[in-house]
């Protein structure tokens, strides 16, 4: 069956140190994968995909995911954290051999980050 | 940049009551979808519609669900005798296209409590 882990309950960061944020996925062949943001009382907001190509994407806000096949990781990284950061971060995969509508979450990574 | 817009953010109701919860997705989108989030728990997929029907439902999704386009705007999640259990936050997101590579929106949620 296809998943998502986050190891982390919560990364605690410092503003401006980089941070990363893991993400671990168990898919049949080849994973179309996502990373959303919950800020506090709002929804989920897309933030970077990777579906093919480079294995380092790029998204919104300056984070960045890297794609690592062996491993099966898409950790989602920023250079410089901001205070601003601080939110809810679900990674989600969607099986191309399985269902469009399907996005399958991982349980979710607090990040704090403290300035 | 155009939204996806839930009401109420809160609803609370008694056990055995039907709820509505109401959805207005991005306007040139054609793909609509309810997730939910239990308290502490995984975002999950419910139910996935196009061109005016059910394309996939998970197991979560039974008969005390039904959704449905009432016109070309709203689209609603209907429970029909809550149970304590349906309490959770209830998302609604839209995407544009088919295709497993493309992002879906979210809405801000629907807070459900059942009591």
């Amino acid at each position: 069956a296809q998943s998502v882990a986050q190891p982390e309950d919560q990364v605690n960061v410092a503003e401006g140190n980089p941070l990363t944020v893991k993400c671990t996925y168990s898919v049949s062949g080849n994973p179309y994968l996502f990373w959303y943001v919950q800020y506090p009382n709002r929804g989920l907001q897309f933030l970077l995909k990777y579906i093919t190509g480079d294995n380092l994407v790029k998204g919104s806000y300056g984070f960045e995911a890297e794609f690592n096949k062996s491993q099966t990781s898409f950790h989602l990284k920023k250079p410089s954290a901001l205070v601003s950061d601080s939110a809810l971060y679900f990674c989600a995969v969607r099986d191309p051999g399985g269902s469009q509508g399907n996005l399958i979450f991982g349980k979710g990574t607090k990040l704090s980050v403290k300035p | 940049e155009p939204e996806v817009t839930q009401t109420p953010s809160h609803q609370v109701t008694q056990m055995g009551q039907e709820v509505i919860l109401r959805c207005v997705p991005i306007s040139n989108h054609l793909y609509f979808y309810w997730y939910r989030q239990i308290l502490g728990q995984k975002v999950e997929f419910l139910v996935s519609f196009y061109n005016n029907e059910i394309s996939e439902k998970s197991e979560i999704f039974d008969d005390q669900f039904s959704v449905e386009r009432p016109d070309g705007s709203n689209f609603t999640l209907k429970i029909r005798s809550t149970k304590l259990e349906d309490s959770a936050m209830y998302f609604c997101a839209s995407g544009r296209r088919t295709g497993r590579d493309s992002p879906l929106h979210f809405g801000n949620g629907t807070r459900l409590t059942v009591t």
